[in-house]
């Protein structure tokens, strides 16, 4: 069984500019979450959606918003990107409640400049 | 307010000897806590979970306690191995379907 992947791997972008990432969950799991890594701040739940609906949002400004698709490959997008936004983004795949086992891709390292 | 709190930072262990990894929270609504483990340029993988009817969880080398009444669970691993060295993340939600919170993560070094 494939796992999860995360494209691209890592991105390199500039203040203002603005960035897309692209998750794919596991075969059979309807359910995506995304978090953002950070040192010293631990994993920091951005969005869930589940069958294309948004299900749970974390505590992000509006210029982090996403996206899934009808075969549940997920995308989020942050817009006028900020120093602060440098981070690892990871995404997880799970089948159906966030409390169901989450599996991880191995993240997108972005760097804003 | 951070509702789960991993206050050790980083904890060194020898080889075969027990780790013990701690974690706190807040929000008397979690009734389901898990571990991952991450290595580096890795995504976290899942370790271990217990919910709250439960007060112990075991599977192999790794135990998980749960304390509901002071709010804290831990992990337990024995034998430490050099493999287990990771940071460690301890996560809650409750049933609800609401998500998973994560605390900061302990970072383990099991030394040979």
């Amino acid at each position: 069984k494939a796992g999860v992947t995360q494209t691209p791997r890592y991105l390199i972008k500039t203040r203002g500019q603005q960035v897309t990432l692209s998750c794919s969950p596991i075969s059979g799991h309807r359910s995506v979450s995304w978090y953002q890594q950070t040192p010293g701040q631990g994993l920091q739940f951005l969005f869930e959606y589940f069958s294309e609906t948004q299900r749970n949002k974390g505590n992000f400004p509006g210029r982090f918003s996403g996206r899934q698709f009808s075969n549940s490959r997920s995308e989020m997008n942050v817009s006028t990107l900020e120093l602060g936004d440098s981070a690892l983004y990871l995404c997880a795949s799970h089948a159906g409640p966030s409390t169901d086992t989450q599996y991880f891709g191995p993240g997108t390292r972005l760097t804003v400049l | 307010d951070q509702q789960v709190k991993q206050n050790s930072p980083s904890l060194s262990v020898q080889e075969g000897r027990i780790s013990i990894l701690n974690c706190d929270y807040t929000n008397s609504m979690f009734d389901y806590f898990l571990w991952y483990k991450k290595y580096p340029a890795e995504g976290p993988t899942f370790l271990i979970s217990i919910s709250s009817i439960k007060d112990k969880n075991e599977d192999g080398r790794f135990t998980v306690f749960l304390n509901k009444s002071a709010k804290h669970l831990s992990l337990h691993i024995v034998p430490s191995q050099p493999g287990d060295s990771a940071v460690y993340f301890c996560a809650a939600s409750n049933s609800g379907n609401t998500p998973l919170v994560f605390g900061k993560g302990t970072r383990l070094s099991v030394i040979a």
